[in-house]
């Protein structure tokens, strides 16, 4: 059954670097997704791509974040210089027409 | 916006019993619902979906139910196993928004032996 992969399962920085962490969405897909979660928080949407934009944003998703697909397979989402409240979980999904969205494993990023 | 609750943040079901976990949401736009299981370190994996045109929805093992009166749905889990305890989160997305899935806070079920 075809998943969501995201890489790295792990990435650890430091306070004001950049990262960018990557997912390889479901190959027929259409719509593309990050999502962020605190350690013992709810899951929190962040941004939403269709057609090569960005669709919907939320007030987490500043300046500091943007997503690219860069070719057909990829879609990253980088933060410019990352903060200690960046750290989370970062989940990529994918989906189709319905609204249904599959999710990756998970990226967890940890700022020092 | 929306908001999603869960009714309960804990739930302990014995084997063999049936699991129902409980789940609330504020906007009555909101028009299709996804249940999520979600396992320690894991992401969220997707259970089953309904639309608001519906009351009810089977998957195997799983329901989920729709009352849309009340602003509530719930998960059925029928004959839960072990593999079952996870966290459980419902998630709503509304009509006038793009994409955008609002969460729940999630339901720890622990099935015991």
């Amino acid at each position: 059954e075809p998943e969501v992969t995201q890489t790295p399962s792990h990435q650890v920085t430091q306070m004001g670097q950049e990262v960018i962490l990557r997912c390889v969405p479901i190959s027929n897909h259409l719509y593309f997704y990050w999502y962020r979660q605190i350690l013992g928080q709810k899951v929190e949407f962040l941004v939403s791509f269709y057609n090569n934009e960005i669709s919907e944003k939320s007030e987490i998703f500043d300046d500091q974040f943007s997503v690219e697909r860069p070719d057909g397979s990829n879609f990253t989402l980088k933060i410019r210089s990352t903060k200690l409240e960046d750290s989370a979980m970062y989940f990529c999904a994918s989906g189709g027409d319905r609204g249904e969205q599959f999710f990756g494993p998970g990226t967890r990023l940890t700022v020092l | 916006g929306e908001s999603v609750g869960l009714h309960l943040p804990t739930l302990s079901v014995q084997e063999g019993d049936n699991s129902i976990i409980n789940c609330a949401y504020s906007n009555s736009a909101s028009d299709y619902f996804i249940w999520y299981k979600q396992e320690s370190g894991k992401g969220p994996q997707f259970i089953i979906d309904i639309r608001s045109n519906m009351d009810k929805r089977q998957g195997q093992r799983v329901t989920v139910l729709l009352n849309k009166t009340v602003k509530h749905l719930s998960l059925q889990i029928a004959a839960t196993q072990p593999g079952d305890s996870a966290v459980y989160f419902c998630a709503a997305l509304s009509s006038g928004s793009a994409r955008q899935l609002t969460f729940g806070s999630g339901t720890q079920l622990t099935v015991l032996p």
